[in-house]
């Protein structure tokens, strides 16, 4: 069964500084990555996805992530964030057969700070 | 882009009735719908994936019998809470996905409902 685990449940960084949110997975067959972002009392909005090619992947926002199968890892970047990037973000896997449930890592709150 | 809607956005009951949340995919066919649990401050629980026209595949530990869900039509899902109680109050999102579409491996989300149990 595949699995998420994201590394850092809080990460508080300051403004126009660079992050960096850990995200590793588990998986016995080929997957789907992403990553979604959660503002209070919304829905989820998706950054950006790795389904196949280049390992590096832009999203949204500015935000990147890059897929590394040796380490199972698909962390996410921002060179440089801004207030209203402070939010909930959640790294999600999904299987590329069967009935593609979607597994969620327990999440990663982003705290800006001025 | 895909819209998936749900509604109503927030809705509040008495202990011991029961809520109906609707989940619709606009402008796509939903082959497959997906029901979420959030609780405060945590993750995303799959609580069941429903495929049109068939019955639903609960996760362990989610009683079928409490949350009853229907996708009758490639783009309407419910979520039913039975006779509900105080800590079946949580936040519900519904996902869905064309399986037999292009972007088969697209998910796309509702925006919640908040459900309040008093």
């Amino acid at each position: 069964a595949q699995s998420v685990t994201q590394l850092d449940s809080q990460v508080p960084v300051f403004e126009e500084a660079p992050v960096e949110l850990r995200c590793n997975y588990s998986s016995s067959v080929s997957v789907y990555l992403f990553w979604y972002v959660q503002y209070p009392n919304q829905g989820l909005q998706l950054l950006l996805k790795y389904l196949s090619g280049s390992t590096l992947v832009k999203g949204i926002n500015g935000f990147e992530a890059e897929f590394n199968k040796s380490q199972t890892s698909f962390h996410l970047r921002k060179p440089s964030v801004h207030i209203s990037d402070t939010a909930e973000y959640f790294c999600a896997v999904s299987e590329g057969t069967g009935g593609f449930k979607t597994i969620f890592g327990a999440g990663t709150r982003l705290f800006v700070k001025a | 882009g895909a819209v998936v809607s749900q509604h109503p956005s927030r809705v509040i009951c008495k202990s011991g009735t029961s809520v109906k949340i609707e989940c619709r995919s606009l402008d796509f066919q939903a082959t497959t719908m997906f029901w979420y649990r959030q609780f405060p401050k945590k993750s995303l629980m799959l609580m069941a994936t429903s495929n049109e026209g068939s019955k639903a595949t609960y996760e362990q530990g989610v009683e079928k019998d409490k949350f009853l869900i229907n996708h009758a039509s490639l783009t309407l899902s419910t979520l039913t809470v039975t006779s509900a109680h105080p800590e079946d109050s949580s936040f519900y999102i519904c996902s869905a996905r064309d399986l037999v579409g292009q972007n088969y491996y697209e998910q796309y989300f509702g925006p919640g409902t908040r459900l309040t149990v008093t």
